[in-house]
C-alpha cells in the first residue's frame, strides 16, 4: 500500500540551527502539508502545498519557515533557526485531488528536539 | 473560529468493554468529518463521514455523523489492548484552498487486559 514516507524520525539540533525535515509523499497526490503537534497538544495545520506553490499557512508558519519541493518527489520543511519551541513531532501529509472529500493520509513523523 | 472538541480526554477500560468517543464541531462550510487513529506517530484514516445518520464500519468500530446537532461518535464494541491510542477527530476547513484538517485534541483510550 503506498505511504508517505518521513526522514529522518528524529532529529536533535541546537537552538538556531537550520533543520530540513524531509517527505516523500504518495506519488499520485497533489496536495501536500505539514502539520505539527507539541507534546500534549493537537496536531495543528502548518501549511499546505499545491501545483508548485504554498496555499495556504498558518500564522504558526512565520518566516522561519519555508517548504519546497525541488525534485518532484520530495517535499521539505525547513525552519532557518530553531527556537526551543520549534521541538515538536511534524508530520507531512499528502492527498489525491480527486473529489473534495479524500482523506489526507500521513507520515510517521519528525521528531525534532531543539535544545 | 472554526473548532473541534473531543470527549472525553481520556479513558480507561478493560478487554470487552464497549466505548463511545465523541466529537463536535463548530466549522464553516462543513462537508465532512474524518477520525484517525494515532499509536505511536502517525495518525491512520478510519473513517470519513459525510451524510447524517448513516453508519460507517469496520470490524468493531463505527461511526455517525449528526449534522444538525454537529457531532460525530466514534464506538468501539469488545475492546483489545490493540486498540490502545489517541482517536483524533478532524475536519476539513473547505472555506481555505486545500482543505487543511482541523483537529480536535483527541481522546487518549487505554485498554487494560
Amino acid at each position: 500500500e503506498p505511504e508517505v514516507t518521513q526522514t529522518p524520525s528524529h532529529q536533535v539540533t541546537q537552538m538556531g540551527q537550520e533543520v530540513i525535515l524531509r517527505c516523500v509523499p504518495i506519488s499520485n497526490h497533489l496536495y501536500f502539508y505539514w502539520y505539527r503537534q507539541i507534546l500534549g497538544q493537537k496536531v495543528e495545520f502548518l501549511v499546505s502545498f499545491y501545483n508548485n506553490e504554498i496555499s495556504e499557512k498558518s500564522e504558526i508558519f512565520d518566516d522561519q519557515f519555508s517548504v519546497e519541493r525541488p525534485d518532484g518527489s520530495n517535499f521539505t520543511l525547513k525552519i532557518r533557526s530553531t527556537k526551543l519551541e520549534d521541538s515538536a513531532m511534524y508530520f507531512c501529509a499528502s492527498r489525491d485531488r480527486g473529489s473534495m472529500n479524500t482523506e489526507a493520509f500521513f507520515g510517521q513523523g519528525t521528531r525534532l528536539t531543539v535544545v | 473560529e472554526d473548532k473541534v472538541v473531543q470527549s472525553p480526554l481520556s479513558l480507561v477500560v478493560h478487554e470487552g468493554d464497549t466505548v463511545t468517543l465523541n466529537c463536535s464541531y463548530e466549522v464553516t462550510n462543513f462537508r465532512s468529518l474524518l477520525w484517525y487513529k494515532q499509536e505511536k506517530k502517525a495518525p491512520t484514516f478510519l473513517f470519513m463521514l459525510t451524510s447524517s445518520g448513516i453508519e460507517k464500519k469496520s470490524g468493531r468500530l463505527s461511526s455517525i455523523l449528526d449534522k444538525k446537532e454537529l457531532f460525530s461518535i466514534l464506538n468501539i464494541t469488545a475492546t483489545q489492548t490493540g486498540d490502545s491510542a489517541v482517536y483524533l477527530c478532524a475536519v476539513p476547513n473547505y472555506g481555505g484552498a486545500t482543505n487543511k484538517l482541523i483537529f480536535g485534541t483527541g481522546t487518549l483510550l487505554a485498554v487494560q487486559p
